[in-house]
């Protein structure tokens, strides 16, 4: 079963302009994963949040999560044409201790 | 690189043919993974093997059937598979015990094509 659905499906900014992606899931989770996919690649761990947590940052990413909306948002500032990829948000919940993955924002940065 | 390496890269098979898909992962982990990526749709958990132990399969078909010799190796053998079956088929490992606190270590993924 789906429990974290990623939004917007595509993003297409320019290199230098910050880059939003949101995920929002069902049920109660305990933790949540961020992971980026290049094309035809295995994913990339970028970070995890914790229930408890409100907020994570790892270089240029910041990441939040709102417990009581179900959701989370994955910030990248400064973007470069490097980050151009597939991002994944992963949680757990729904009755299974297992990652559950969502099914992606393309983002798409432009030189 | 992930530590996390997958052989062949890419497959084309009829569907009576058996091949088999190799992971193998240099990282000291405790817990591996099969995922079946097909496009437009979500990462699909398979199987996920704790200390050589399946703990999970996620009611995949017997067509699929998987073996972990050891905590470094995973196989997935494939065998009179459908067109529907062709994928990417991504490898990963964890410190952890296959829960979803752990870090997954992802493999560069088998293109699988069933003609």
């Amino acid at each position: 079963s789906q429990q974290g659905e990623e939004d917007p499906q595509a993003l297409s900014i320019q290199e230098g302009e910050n880059a939003t992606m949101n995920c929002s899931y069902k049920t109660s989770i305990n933790n949540l994963q961020w992971y980026r996919q290049n094309s035809g690649r295995g994913l990339v761990h970028l970070i995890l949040i914790r229930s408890n947590e409100r907020e994570k940052h790892s270089g240029r990413l910041r990441v939040t999560l709102d417990t009581s909306k179900k959701s989370s948002s994955l910030l990248i500032t400064a973007s470069r044409a490097a980050d151009t990829a597939s991002y994944f948000c992963a949680t757990d919940g729904g009755g299974t201790d297992k990652l559950i993955f969502g099914t992606g924002t393309r983002l798409q940065v432009f030189p | 690189e992930t530590g996390v390496t997958q052989t062949p890269r890419h497959l084309v098979m009829g569907m009576t043919n058996k091949k088999s898909l190799k992971c193998e992962q240099h990282l000291g982990h405790n817990a591996m993974y099969w995922y079946k990526q097909s496009a437009k749709k979500p990462l699909e958990l398979m199987f996920v093997y704790n200390f050589k132990e399946q703990t999970e399969n996620n009611s995949v078909p017997s067509r699929f059937s998987p073996e972990c010799p050891n905590s470094s190796h995973l196989f997935l053998h494939l065998h009179t598979l459908q067109p529907e079956d062709s994928a990417l088929y991504l490898c990963a490992s964890s410190q952890g015990e296959g829960t979803s606190t752990d870090t997954q270590y992802f493999g560069p993924g088998t293109r699988l094509t069933v003609l």
